[in-house]
């Protein structure tokens, strides 16, 4: 079936440290691949998005992410981690023109 | 620019009461759609339209119905409320990448609704 996976519940990291959330998807043709974040009681935000070009995409709050056609990954990824970058993440991948798909969303907090 | 609106933020109903929740954007994007949020499950697609007159079912359509006679308005129908359909609800709108399919977007504050 076409998806994403999210391989981590829960990400803790320390604030200043860089952070890495996972992203693996599974789909046909060339991916259009997609971060969001929600702060709590909140809906999601758009952070980025990879449809083609360069592999590194730089997008909202100083976030990167990282697709690995080979691996079929999509990590998101921060060099250092601030205590308001705790909340939850989820990845998306759009598996026919108009129908995406989301993972479970990984947590991460991020610790003085 | 409100971007995109939905009412009611609570909602509280019995099981086999009907309801409808309101999604309305300003943006002018032709695709819209509905989610469901349930803990450990992410977002699942509910039902989507890319225009006016035009809708279709996402991941899991079953319970709910919808249509779209503006571009600015997606409501989204409970027919007969079982406790399965509690759940926050998140409705977005998108512009679509050269007529291409959905691209970046845009979700309301949701809905949190309990079915006792």
């Amino acid at each position: 079936a076409q998806s994403v996976a999210q391989p981590e519940d829960q990400v803790n990291v320390a604030e200043g440290n860089p952070l890495t959330v996972k992203c693996t998807y599974s789909v046909s043709g060339n991916p259009y691949l997609f971060w969001y974040v929600q702060y709590p009681n909140r809906g999601l935000q758009f952070l980025l998005k990879y449809i083609t070009g360069d592999n590194l995409v730089k997008g909202s709050y100083g976030f990167e992410a990282e697709f690995n056609k080979s691996q079929t990954s999509f990590h998101l990824k921060k060099p250092s981690a601030l205590v308001s970058d705790s909340a939850l993440y989820f990845c998306a991948v759009r598996v026919r023109n108009n129908d995406m798909r989301f993972g479970a969303g990984t947590r991460l907090t991020v610790k003085p | 620019n409100a971007g995109v609106t939905q009412t009611p933020k609570f909602q509280v109903l019995k099981t086999g009461q009907s309801m409808t929740l309101q999604c309305a954007q300003d943006m002018n994007h032709e695709y819209m759609s509905w989610y469901r949020q349930d803990p450990g499950m992410g977002l699942r697609l509910i039902h989507y339209s890319v225009g006016a007159g035009i809708t279709d079912q996402g991941e899991v359509p079953n319970g709910y119905n919808v249509s779209r006679s503006t571009t600015e308005d997606f409501p989204l129908r409970l027919l007969s409320a079982a406790p399965s359909q509690t759940s926050v609800y998140f409705c977005a709108s998108s512009y679509t990448s050269g007529g291409s399919g959905a691209d970046t977007q845009y979700f309301g504050p949701g809905t949190r609704l309990t079915v006792l």
